[in-house]
């Protein structure tokens, strides 16, 4: 069975520090991997998506990027945090054309 | 870009009572998911409808995809502390050349909360 791993499951940063946020998925190949935030109370905001290696699809300006290295591990990053990138990021996997995406345990990110 | 209006925001509900909630959207979606949230973890899928018309149930839920294509609703019966949480709706519209096939648009959730 599939599974999905986030890490660190909290963590709380100054501003101005770098990000690293790791997603990985076990038990299937070649999934579309996401990054979503949400902010407390609130609903999903799609920040990055990727359908493969190296291939990342960017949906709001902001001072986060993406990467994918391997096919089933997914990186969310920062050089500077500001205090508006604290939240609740949560990554997400899908597989082919189905259109179901599971969620991870998410990471509580708090900038100081 | 497309929206989805989810309502209500949120429920104060007694033990037992049923629940209903709904998405709409102005747009057609072809798919639409509905998700659990507990505090502190990452949304569970309950229910998907791929299908206009279908009417889905997994135990105490039962959620249907409007035949409209335009709207979607869930309801809960004889709602058990549990239960407690936030809904979301999730929808997928037809691809466009500007629309990756891959991504979901969420509705803004239903809190919802068992009054004792």
């Amino acid at each position: 069975s599939q599974t999905i791993h986030q890490w660190p499951a909290t963590l709380v940063q100054p501003v101005g520090s770098p990000l690293s946020l790791e997603c990985t998925v076990e038990g299937t190949s070649n999934p579309n991997l996401y990054w979503y935030r949400q902010a407390a109370g609130r609903g999903l905001q799609l920040l990055f998506y990727s359908v493969g290696i190296g291939q990342i699809s960017s949906e709001v300006p902001q001072n986060l990027s993406a990467s994918r290295p391997q096919d089933r591990q997914f990186i969310l990053s920062s050089k500077k945090l500001l205090l508006s990138d604290s939240g609740f990021y949560l990554c997400a996997w899908s597989v082919g054309r189905l259109d179901t995406q599971y969620f991870g345990p998410g990471t509580r990110l708090t900038v100081l | 870009g497309q929206q989805l209006n989810q309502s209500p925001q949120s429920m104060f509900i007694q033990e037992g009572e049923d629940v209903s909630m709904n998405c709409t959207s102005s747009s057609i979606f072809n798919t639409w998911l509905w998700y659990k949230q507990d505090p502190g973890e990452g949304p569970v899928l309950l229910i998907a409808l791929y299908k206009a018309g279908e009417l889905t149930s997994n135990g105490r839920l039962t959620a249907q995809f409007g035949i409209t294509r335009k709207d979607s609703f869930l309801n809960i019966s004889a709602s058990i502390p549990s239960d407690v949480g936030i809904y979301f709706c999730a929808g997928r519209t037809l691809p466009t050349a500007n629309f990756g096939n891959e991504k979901l648009t969420f509705g803004t959730g239903t809190r919802l909360t068992i009054i004792p």
